[in-house]
């Protein structure tokens, strides 16, 4: 079946650098996505991964391995504003092309 | 990106009303948009993709004849939850599919719906 698995909260510190793994099982993959969601807002697009490797934009980065199943997000010099949940997402050929979502990680990132 | 759209933004009504959620794709036709309920802490549950011109696909548990979609046009879709209950209340969010950005999903800023 589908299944996404992320850690439903960590916590951090402010200018440090934290990673949010995602695992998955799907029998289509076709692309894995993290959003990142402030409370009580919608979800906004940070990274698409399709091969494997490391995708870097500024300062978070994306990294896939399929054979694993495997992603994670790294946010390095964290600020307050990354307080936020962020939900890891893959799209599967098999569900039509649907996100399949993780249920998100609460980031919390103190003083 | 994609610049989406939702209104109203906040809606409260009393049970048994029918709410109608507007989602516009302000700078880019959108022939699939997609519809989305999210309850407090809870993750994104997709209900439906509407397709421009045709019928929406329903996701299993969601009945089509409570929450009714129409997509008009290559910009509009709108999601209207007809007798709404109590049970009802959450946070609706469309997006659109960007084709030339692989699909990425861009999301509407979200309706949140409270039915007293």
């Amino acid at each position: 079946g589908q299944n996404i698995d992320q850690p439903t909260e960590m916590t951090a510190t402010e200018g440090a650098i934290v990673q949010i793994n995602c695992t998955y099982q799907t029998s289509g993959f076709n692309g894995l996505f993290w959003y990142q969601q402030h409370a009580g807002e919608a979800p906004t697009f940070l990274s698409y991964n399709v091969l494997d490797g490391l995708e870097e934009k500024g300062r978070f980065s994306s990294f896939l391995s399929r054979s694993k199943g495997y992603s994670y997000l790294l946010l390095k010099e964290l600020q307050m504003k990354d307080s936020a949940s962020y939900l890891c997402a893959v799209r599967d050929k098999k569900s039509n092309y649907q996100l399949i979502w993780g249920a998100g990680t609460k980031l919390i990132i103190k003083p | 990106g994609a610049v989406v759209s939702q209104h109203p933004s906040w809606v409260i009504c009393k049970s048994g009303t029918s709410v109608k959620i507007e989602c516009r794709s302000l700078d880019f036709q959108a022939t699939t948009m997609f519809w989305y309920r999210q309850f407090p802490k809870q993750s994104l549950m997709l209900m439906a993709t509407s397709n421009e011109g045709s019928k929406a696909t329903y996701e299993q548990g969601v009945e089509k004849d409570k929450f009714l979609i129409n997509h008009a046009s290559l910009t509009l879709s709108t999601l209207t939850v007809t007798s709404a209950h109590p049970e009802d209340s959450s946070f609706y969010i469309c997006s659109v599919g960007l084709w030339r950005v692989r699909e990425t999903q861009y999301f509407g800023p979200g309706t949140r719906l409270l039915v007293l």
